[in-house]
């Protein structure tokens, strides 16, 4: 079956501390890899993708991630947190070979960035 | 419209009641989705449609859940006879319809049945 695991239900990090919120996911061939971000009473926004080419995409607010083929991981970093990043983050891939190219989400990473 | 619009917000309804949600996708966008949330879980793949053709239903729980789409742009997921385990955030995304494009997401509507 695939899947896409987040194995932290919650990060913690200082200010001004890098950060990194994991994802690894089981899904075949080379999907597609997405970051959201979801604020309190928000909808989810995109952050950043993965298709193809250099394994280190970057994104919105400063976030980028990391792409690993073989250890199937996609991993979300930023080199200075920011209070102001403290949400929920998912994962999401979507299999290449699913015409429909819905997307299979992780179960979600709570970032609490203090002061 | 600039974002996808989901209407309503908020809906409480009566066990057996049936209830329709509204999604109003990003003008131009070809693909639209439909997602259920549970409280701590991630978005979890209901239907999707192409255009106003509905080509995966492989995400509805059961035939209570039906989904439309007539005109290729505004779309309806409807819930007959509803049941206290459909409560969740129902979530509507519309895409431009490639694999490589990102999709954009409502603020979704919190359907609580009791």
């Amino acid at each position: 079956a695939q899947s896409v695991a987040q194995p932290e239900d919650q990060v913690n990090v200082a200010e001004g501390n890098p950060l990194t919120v994991k994802c690894t996911y089981s899904v075949s061939g080379n999907p597609y890899l997405f970051w959201y971000v979801q604020y309190p009473n928000r909808g989810l926004q995109f952050l950043l993708k993965y298709i193809t080419g250099d394994n280190l995409v970057k994104g919105s607010y400063g976030f980028e991630a990391e792409f690993n083929k073989s250890q199937t991981s996609f991993h979300l970093k930023k080199p200075s947190a920011l209070v102001s990043d403290s949400a929920l983050y998912f994962c999401a891939v979507s299999p290449r070979m699913d015409s429909s190219y819905k997307l299979i989400f992780g179960s979600g990473t709570r970032l609490l960035v203090r002061p | 419209g600039a974002g996808v619009s989901q209407s309503p917000r908020y809906k409480v309804t009566k066990r057996g009641q049936d209830v329709a949600l509204r999604c109003d996708p990003i003008s131009g966008h070809v693909s639209l989705y439909w997602y259920r949330q549970a409280l701590g879980q991630g978005p979890e793949f209901l239907t999707y449609f192409n255009y106003e053709a509905q080509q995966d239903k492989s995400g509805l729980p059961n035939d209570r859940f039906s989904a439309e789409r007539p005109e290729g742009s505004i779309s309806t997921l409807t819930i007959q006879r509803t049941e206290q385990r459909d409560s969740a955030m129902y979530r509507c995304a519309s895409s431009l319809g490639t694999g490589n494009t990102e999709a954009f997401f409502g603020q979704g509507t919190r359907l609580t049945v009791v």
